[in-house]
């Protein structure tokens, strides 16, 4: 069975400071792995997707996360945070099409 | 639009009555899906359409819950005798196809609150 689990529900960064979400999935198959962020009161915006071409994947808004297979992780990045980015973050895995299977989310909050 | 849209927006329904929320996917897309998010939570997998395949209602919570989808085109969710832990928003994404790694687009959801 495919879970993932991001650790942290709530981060908080300075504005201009490194942004480091986890995430980490379970999958018996090589799995597609996504990043979406979502705003309040709106839909998930998918943010960037693992599907085996690259290890490290880079995304829209300066948002980059790196596959690593020993670890089972996929954990996203941004070298400097803006207010923009406070938003609620999802991994997500699905690998033979179908459902995602998505994590708890992880709050971002950026103070300035 | 070129995105999903789903109507409507907001949806207030007293306990026990019945609602009908529905999704256009963007135009091409053969897979459709439902999910639900509660307060604080992440998303639960609830129904995906594919095609003319049989769909995969494994996610469905009850069988209050069903849908249906016209072709590769619009999907409504129903929800009979609704009750109060149904209040969530109601999610729907399309993708160009079911195969594993497509990309899911999201529309902004419904947010049922059950009196």
């Amino acid at each position: 069975a495919q879970s993932v689990t991001q650790l942290g529900s709530h981060v908080s960064v300075s504005e201009g400071a490194l942004v480091l979400l986890r995430c980490n999935y379970s999958s018996s198959v090589p799995p597609y792995l996504f990043w979406y962020v979502q705003y309040p009161n709106q839909g998930l915006q998918l943010l960037l997707k693992y599907t085996s071409a690259a290890t490290l994947v880079k995304g829209i808004n300066g948002f980059e996360a790196e596959f690593k297979k020993s670890e089972t992780s996929f954990h996203l990045t941004k070298p400097s945070a803006h207010m923009s980015d406070a938003a609620e973050y999802f991994c997500a895995v699905n690998n033979q099409g179908g459902k995602l299977i998505f994590g708890q989310g992880t709050e971002l909050s950026v103070k300035p | 639009g070129a995105g999903v849209s789903q109507s409507p927006s907001n949806k207030v329904t007293e306990k026990g009555k019945d609602v009908e929320l529905r999704c256009d996917p963007i135009s091409g897309h053969t897979a459709l899906y439902w999910y639900r998010q509660r307060l604080g939570q992440g998303l639960e997998f609830l129904i995906y359409f594919q095609g003319n395949s049989a769909p995969d209602k494994s996610g469905l919570p009850s069988d209050r819950f069903s849908a249906e989808r016209t072709g590769e085109s619009v999907s409504t969710l129903t929800i009979q005798r609704t009750q109060q832990e149904d209040s969530a928003v109601y999610l729907c994404a399309s993708s160009l196809s079911g195969v594993g790694g497509q990309p899911q687009h999201f529309g902004d959801g419904t947010r049922l609150s059950i009196l």
